[in-house]
């Protein structure tokens, strides 16, 4: 089955040690996003990619950031992580038509969840 | 900027109640409106969509009718089960989420 895959589902880090945390996808679709979603709250974007071109939130730390390999792959990179940075981390993935931004459905993968120590 | 306000939970109701989830929105143009569902410890899940005025989504016994006038997107569902308890998430343009209504169906 075509689908979003995160690994891994959970990751412990330490205060201030690099993190990365990854994201694939068999569906093809050419845009990918990250969320943040903190304990009972709305997921918050952190960027996306539409094809190979780079859209961070205009609020997304500078201690996140992300690569995009190919189609398939992204990843979010914590560069420092911080206990307020403790939270799961939702990868998407839509199907984006410059005529019709953002209005496909997207997909989501399972989650990481991240804890910093 | 565009937003999305739901009702505050968590919403408790008994096996085979009627439910409404109220969202309404603030957008320009004519965005598509979205419902996801979250389960404990799961991503969020596509649970019905709408992408235009007057159309209606629905899903699994769950329906909500995109309504411009009001700029509302209601969730219902007839008769709520055990298994719906979870985490609803109203959505625009699927960038803007609202906040999140949990669903707590007690048998």
């Amino acid at each position: 089955d075509a689908m979003v895959i995160q690994n891994p589902r959970y990751q412990v880090t330490q205060f201030g040690k690099p993190v990365t945390l990854s994201c694939s996808q068999t569906l093809n679709h050419n845009v990918m996003y990250w969320y943040q979603q903190k304990s009972s709250q709305a997921p918050k974007l952190l960027f996306h990619y539409y094809d190979k071109d780079f859209n961070n939130e205009a609020d997304t730390p500078d201690n996140f950031q992300s690569r995009r390999p190919n189609t398939s792959f992204c990843f979010l990179d914590i560069r420092s992580p911080g206990l307020g940075d403790a939270a799961m981390y939702l990868c998407a993935t839509s199907r984006g038509d410059w005529r019709a931004e953002f209005r496909e459905t997207q997909y989501f993968g399972p989650g990481t969840r991240l804890l910093v120590l | 900027g565009n937003s999305v306000t739901q009702m505050e939970g968590p919403v408790t109701l008994s096996e085979e109640a009627f439910l409404t989830i109220n969202c309404t929105y603030t957008a320009t143009g004519y965005p598509s409106l979205f419902w996801y569902v979250q389960y404990p410890g799961e991503g969020l899940q596509l649970l019905l969509k709408a992408t235009k005025a007057d159309d209606k989504g629905s899903n699994k016994g769950f329906e909500a009718t995109y309504r411009k006038e009001t700029t509302s997107f209601h969730l219902e569902k007839g008769s709520v089960q055990v298994s719906d308890s979870a985490v609803y998430f109203c959505a625009l343009n699927p960038l803007t989420f609202g906040k999140g209504t949990m669903l707590l169906v007690s048998p």
